[in-house]
């Protein structure tokens, strides 16, 4: 089944204390990125990868690192989360950024840092 | 920076009714997708129109695209209890160095029973 994994689904972290949110995609997509919803804000994207080894930043990066090891994986790393950083995060993932694809998402990561 | 921004940020309709949202962006765009989230969960896609199209029709979605007016509209047909949802559209552009799928605020959509 083509699917987007994250893990965990549920944190509940001290501020500081470094943390990584994994994503796996088993459809060999080049193009995966992270957004972080909020209420009254929307998704909006933290970054984005488009292939290996290429990534860039979104629109609100601050606080967040991303590697692109690999094509299927893309963590996303909070070296020292802070409590404005608790969230629900979505990784995403589609077949490339040039052609008319459709994104497909994770089933999200509900992060909360006190 | 937002994108799209969707209208009303909340519709509550009678099952069997018709449900429009729209949606208004600011940009150029190379295409224009909708996509439903049911609450707390991934959002899952919908549909996706070109910006070299106008219309398109999925089931009981129809999405209009009219981009003289920097606008798209989804028009949900006999809506169902289970269509309750948030529904966003998102903007897609890319261009030089740029290349971003931007999100709306949503609009949340109750189809009472």
């Amino acid at each position: 089944e083509a699917q987007v994994t994250q893990n965990p689904r549920y944190l509940i972290t001290v501020t500081g204390k470094k943390l990584t949110v994994t994503c796996s995609q088993n459809m060999n997509h080049e193009y995966m990125s992270w957004y972080r919803q909020d209420p009254g804000l929307g998704l909006r994207q933290i970054y984005y990868s488009m292939n290996v080894e290429v990534t860039d930043k979104g629109d609100v990066p601050e606080g967040y690192k991303v590697s692109r090891k690999e094509k299927r994986n893309f963590p996303l790393i909070l070296e020292s989360p802070s409590p404005n950083q608790t969230s629900l995060y979505f990784c995403a993932s589609r077949r490339d950024f040039s052609s008319s694809y459709e994104q497909y998402f994770g089933p999200g990561t509900r992060l909360t840092v006190t | 920076s937002q994108q799209g921004e969707e209208d009303p940020q909340a519709l509550s309709i009678q099952e069997g009714e018709n449900a429009t949202m729209n949606c208004s962006y600011k940009t150029s765009i190379n295409n224009l997708q909708w996509y439903r989230q049911n609450s707390g969960r991934g959002l899952v896609h919908l549909i996706l129109i070109r910006s070299n199209e106008r219309e398109k029709h999925s089931g009981r979605l129809r999405v209009t695209l009219d981009t003289s007016k920097k606008s798209s509209s989804l028009l949900i047909t006999a809506s169902r209890a289970a269509d309750t949802a948030s529904y966003f559209c998102a903007t897609d552009a890319w261009g030089g160095s740029n290349y971003k799928l931007t999100f709306g605020k949503g609009t949340l959509l109750t189809v009472n029973p």
